[in-house]
């Protein structure tokens, strides 16, 4: 079985200030991991995503995250934020079989 | 490149009507996924297609629930005899035999 922890409910920032969104994972077998946003009323956007190799992912948007085996976690950074980036960010973990397991998400809200 | 369309946006019925979903996966995409989200939660897996064969239902799908990919393109969730606490988003996602989900806007439904 998997699952996904997010700490933080709620993160607010200052604008252009550094982000980090945490995530931490269980799975027992190899996992892929994901990281969603959500804008108001809509779908799910893929961020990025940890398959394999490099540990360290680039996402869209300036986003980055970075895998950890050790600590099983996968946290969501980006440098400077933007008023843009005010939105829900989930993280989710795929196992075996098919599904997505997501975290219950975090609100990031930009300050001007 | 047409993304993941779902239809309607937004549902409103009463208790106990009958109410049915449609998703149109991408167009290449032989996989099909429909998550439940309600308010303040992540997604929640309910069921998943390999084009037309249900391989997956969570426990979360109750006799009420039924979903159907007759000809392993569009899918349909239907809900019977609707309750309150059915009221949530309904995402569908499609993916190909690599490893990512790509969400649809979603469908909004209320029950009165």
């Amino acid at each position: 079985a998997q699952s996904v922890t997010q700490l933080d409910s709620q993160v607010p920032v200052f604008e252009e200030a550094p982000v980090e969104l945490r995530c931490n994972y269980s799975s027992s077998v190899s996992v892929y991991l994901f990281w969603y946003v959500q804008y108001p009323n809509q779908g799910l956007q893929l961020l990025l995503k940890y398959l394999s190799g490099s540990t360290l992912v680039k996402g869209i948007n300036g986003f980055e995250a970075e895998f950890n085996k050790s600590q099983t976690s996968f946290h969501l950074r980006k440098p400077s934020v933007h008023i843009s980036d005010t939105a829900e960010y989930f993280c989710a973990v795929r196992g075996s079989p098919e599904k997505l397991t997501f975290g219950t998400g975090t609100r990031l809200t930009i300050i001007p | 490149d047409t993304g993941v369309s779902q239809d309607p946006r937004h549902k409103i019925t009463k208790r106990g009507q009958n109410v049915t979903f449609r998703c149109d996966p991408i167009s290449e995409h032989n996989r099909l996924y429909w998550y439940r989200q309600t308010l303040g939660q992540g997604p929640e897996f309910l069921t998943y297609f390999q084009n037309e064969a249900q391989l997956e239902k969570s426990r979360l799908l109750s006799d009420r629930f039924s979903a159907e990919r007759p000809k392993g393109s569009f899918s349909t969730l239907e809900i019977q005899r609707t309750e309150q606490g059915d009221s949530a988003m309904y995402l569908c996602a499609s993916s190909s035999q690599e490893e990512t989900q790509y969400f649809g806007p979603g469908t909004r439904l209320l029950v009165l």
